[in-house]
């Protein structure tokens, strides 16, 4: 079963501050899936990245997919509030499609 | 906008009741997983269902849990004489298909066994 490693674990930032959290395993990602889960709600799937080098916006969210598809980061621009949140990856096994999650990176942005 | 349906959202239960937990697909999808989701231990797979048939269920307890998804009707999660260790959220998630690497979250069942 691939390990899933987020860090940090733990971010506190003020408003408009940027930041990077990220997510690395032993072993070659076939696809990454990163999700964001308020507090008593289910994960939200924000992207899925499936190319080495890929690198995905969404608004002021930026995904990358390593090259050799270990590793990933999200960086986000400008926090707001409302981007508080436990920002979790996800990948499958080739070929299948049950997912293995990290613990996530439980972010809060104050005004 | 049907998404991934959960019922209940919150159950409490005494010990050795019996806890059943529903969940509703996205609208044609025939795929569902349930996973847990432990404040020190994070989500991890419990079982993957087709309709009638259950795919894969490596991260079921082999005692007291059992799931189904019925030709008609929602996928059931059934926990028998429940334990404190089972209090934690419970989630849905469905996919198109088996080989999808999209799956869509359910808001979650808390279960509180007391």
């Amino acid at each position: 079963t691939q390990l899933l490693e987020q860090s940090p674990q733990f971010l506190s930032i003020q408003e408009g501050e940027n930041l990077t959290v990220y997510c690395n395993s032993s072993s070659v990602f076939s696809s990454l899936q990163w999700y964001r889960q308020e507090p008593g709600e289910g994960p939200v799937l924000l992207v899925t990245v499936v190319t080495g080098g890929e690198v995905k916006k969404l608004k002021r969210l930026t995904f990358q997919f390593g090259d050799a598809r270990k590793d990933s980061s999200l960086h986000i621009t400008a926090a707001q509030p409302g981007d508080t949140g436990l920002y979790l990856c996800a990948s499958s096994n080739s070929g299948y499609s049950t997912l293995t999650f990290g613990k996530g990176t439980m972010l809060l942005v104050s005004p | 906008n049907a998404g991934v349906m959960q019922n209940p959202r919150h159950l409490v239960r005494r010990r050795g009741q019996e806890a059943r937990l529903r969940c509703s697909p996205m609208k044609g999808h025939s795929h569902v997983y349930w996973y847990r989701q432990l404040p020190e231990e994070g989500l991890k797979f419990m079982v993957y269902l087709q309709k009638e048939n259950i795919i894969d269920e490596s991260g079921m307890p082999k005692e007291r849990f059992s799931a189904e998804f019925p030709k008609e009707g929602p996928s059931i999660l059934r926990i028998q004489q429940v334990v404190r260790g089972d209090s934690a959220a419970y989630f849905c998630a469905s996919a198109s298909s088996g080989r999808s690497y999209e799956q869509y979250f359910g808001p979650g069942t808390r279960l509180t066994v007391t």
